[in-house]
């Protein structure tokens, strides 16, 4: 198993500013992924980060916005750039040590306000 | 037409209950198949993998009907304790998509 820790849990910020986020892995893992769940919705992901590359963004989301570090197999961040009150969010880290067919592992979320 | 659609519920059930959750899916090419659940304000957690078979893990069995895209979750003798958000998960392309959830609240 996994366990995942981030950093900060909340956050409650100004429009226009930016904030990044810190996804710890206590073990090394092949896949690490971001994800936001809006309030009473399901998880959407955002983007599968990349050890040393770019990550690969989905449909709707874009580096500019989104840009996202992992310089090892077992940290990884995510910045929410230039914020607005539609960023108001869960923002959540995953990994897992496999193939889609393995237990994907999840962080216990950042909750984020825009103001 | 959403990827994986699920009915949101909420399901509001007495202890003892058997209550069954429905899920469908539009990608054919989908390979695995999850249950996760979602406790309140916490992060999804992996209930149980579903197998083309069926399986079972305790008071919890899960279906897969690949032929009609849908899978099925089933919770017998429901307690207190199963009150949470039921996430229906398809993987494709190696990344996983999530259900919106069905929410289950077991009353005493």
């Amino acid at each position: 198993s996994a366990v995942i820790s981030q950093k900060p849990s909340r956050d409650i910020c100004q429009r226009g500013t930016s904030l990044t986020i810190q996804c710890q892995v206590d073990s090394q893992v092949t896949m690490m992924f971001w994800y936001r769940q809006q309030p009473g919705q399901s998880l959407t992901l955002i983007a599968t980060a990349n050890q040393g590359s770019e990550a690969t963004y989905e449909s709707g989301f874009v580096i500019d916005k989104f840009p996202i570090s992992r310089p090892n197999l077992t940290f990884s961040t995510l910045t929410v750039s230039n914020m607005s009150p539609e960023d108001s969010s869960i923002y959540l880290c995953s990994a897992r040590a496999g193939t889609a067919a393995d237990t994907q592992y999840f962080g216990p979320g950042t909750r984020l306000t825009v103001l | 037409r959403k990827e994986v659609e699920q009915d949101p519920g909420p399901f509001n059930v007495p202890e003892g209950a058997t209550v069954a959750f429905n899920c469908t899916y539009s990608n054919s090419a989908s390979q695995s198949f999850f249950w996760y659940r979602q406790d309140c304000r916490k992060e999804p957690k992996l209930l149980m993998s579903v197998y083309s078979s069926g399986n079972e893990d305790g008071r919890f069995t899960a279906q897969l009907n690949r032929a009609s895209q849908y899978i099925s979750l089933l919770i017998r003798d429901s307690k207190l304790s199963d009150s949470a958000t039921y996430l229906c998960v398809v993987s494709g392309e190696g990344k996983l998509i999530f259900g919106q959830g069905t929410t289950l609240q077991v009353k005493p």
